[in-house]
């Protein structure tokens, strides 16, 4: 059983389209978090959820948007998408938040290609 | 604010060698400190971590990292490494007061030859 699943692994799009990247945990865990990984690799935070809350929320365009409609999911959609949003998205879910030091558990990123 | 260095881009050890990979951090008291390793096409996965106690932590895949206060830095160690540790490590940062998220170095490639 996947602990952290994200539909689709794979998504090429053209610019200005809108998409959406889901995420799903079976670990009954509290938080949730997404994560950018650029070109070279560099991971970021983006969103962090704790029981349907949002408690993360970086500087990131307003285009993107996350929804959690419950505690084992959290997607996130994108509107009007630009070249520099081409990554690898990583969702991640952990029991509690972070400064319990809880390990974190992520899923197997999304590749956004963006022509 | 925290922040991680690592400052190896990419390093190559012969498969059996010894491995040591560095981790700097710069934060004003004593932060939460992990090593993860991605391979290649893979999400991250926790290899160990440090709150407090004994400075020389123990993980999985026969992984250990010392924590050094004096120096900052977490630096992670493996005494012979296998062609299947050939991965991304990312060593990251969280403070334990407040500000809930983890900061990630920008990794180290680690290449295995045989």
């Amino acid at each position: 059983d996947t602990a952290v699943s994200q539909t689709p692994k794979y998504l090429v799009t053209q610019m200005g389209n809108d998409k959406s990247i889901k995420c799903e945990q079976n670990l009954g865990h509290d938080t949730m978090y997404w994560y950018k990984q650029d070109s070279k690799k560099f991971l970021k935070i983006m969103f962090s959820y704790n029981n349907k809350e949002l408690i993360i929320n970086e500087t990131v365009p307003n285009r993107f948007s996350p929804k959690s409609p419950d505690k084992a999911h959290l997607n996130l959609h994108i509107n009007s998408l630009e070249l520099g949003d081409s990554a690898v998205y990583f969702c991640a879910s952990s029991q509690d938040i972070v400064t319990s030091g809880d390990e974190q558990y992520f899923g197997p990123g999304t590749r956004l290609t963006v022509t | 604010a925290q922040s991680v260095t690592q400052p190896d881009i990419h390093i190559t050890v012969s498969e059996g060698a010894s491995l040591e990979l560095r981790c700097n951090y710069s934060y004003g008291a004593t932060p939460y400190l992990f090593w993860y390793v991605q391979s290649p096409g893979q999400g991250l996965q926790l290899l160990l971590k440090y709150f407090s106690g004994d400075t020389l932590v123990q993980g999985i895949k026969g992984f250990e990292a010392e924590f050094k206060r004096s120096q900052s830095s977490f630096n992670l160690r493996k005494p012979s490494v296998h062609w299947s540790d050939a991965a991304e490590y990312f060593c990251a940062v969280a403070s334990p007061f407040g500000n809930e998220k983890l900061t990630f170095g920008t990794g180290t490639r680690l290449t295995i030859i045989p």
